[in-house]
């Protein structure tokens, strides 16, 4: 079965501290993995895609097939990172078409 | 400017009424998505389009029906509203690599 699983439903840090967001998941194929946020009353927008192996607000995401993770990372957390933090998979070119996690609320404190 | 557009915001409604939610977008995608957002749940797939004459459903279509009236319109019915329908409902569209959200509609059935 597809699955993605973030075990932790709430992750609070004190500013400056590192922070690892989990994603775990099951597919059989080849998944593109994505991190999506959702600020305070703002809509849901894309953070990083695996394929790109970018950097966006200092956070990165490796995928590790070996172990099925797609962890979300950032060094030192910010203040404005505070959000909800979406993990999902899809199948190649099927980008809209995600199976998400539960969701991890971060929460980043002064 | 909002590239996905979502009515009505919030709406409360009676058991057993039908109820329509309409989005549009302005990004020019064929392709079209609506998922429903529970506390621990994540978002879930409720049905999605791929052109205007390609309609499929999702994870979680019971209940629910939709129609495609152009590129740009992509509307999510419920025939006949039950208390576990309120939820949180967006509307998202996608390039294929990308999703791009509405700022989604509050939906209470009492």
């Amino acid at each position: 079965a597809q699955r993605v699983t973030q075990p932790e439903k709430l992750l609070s840090v004190f500013k400056g501290a590192p922070v690892e967001l989990k994603c775990n998941y099951s597919y059989s194929g080849s998944p593109e993995l994505f991190w999506y946020v959702q600020y305070s009353r703002q809509r849901l927008q894309l953070l990083l895609r695996h394929i790109s192996r970018e950097s966006i607000k200092g956070f990165t995401a490796d995928l590790n097939k070996g172990e099925t993770s797609f962890h979300l990372k950032k060094p030192f957390a910010q203040e404005e990172d505070s959000a909800m933090y979406y993990c999902a998979l899809s199948r190649y070119n099927q980008g809209g078409k995600l199976i998400f996690g539960q969701g991890t609320e971060l929460s980043v404190k002064p | 400017d909002a590239d996905v557009t979502q009515t009505p915001r919030n709406r409360i409604t009676k058991t057993g009424k039908r109820i329509m939610l309409e989005c549009s977008q302005t990004k020019g995608h064929d392709r079209m998505y609506w998922y429903r957002q529970d506390p621990g749940l994540g978002l879930r797939l409720i049905y999605y389009s791929f052109d205007v004459k390609d309609i499929n459903k999702g994870e979680i279509s019971d209940g629910y029906s939709v129609s495609r009236q152009a590129q740009a319109k992509f509307s999510l019915s419920l025939e006949s509203a039950i208390p576990n329908q309120t939820a949180l409902y967006f509307c998202a569209t996608s390039d294929g690599f990308e999703a791009f959200f509405g700022q989604g509609t509050r939906l209470t059935v009492v």
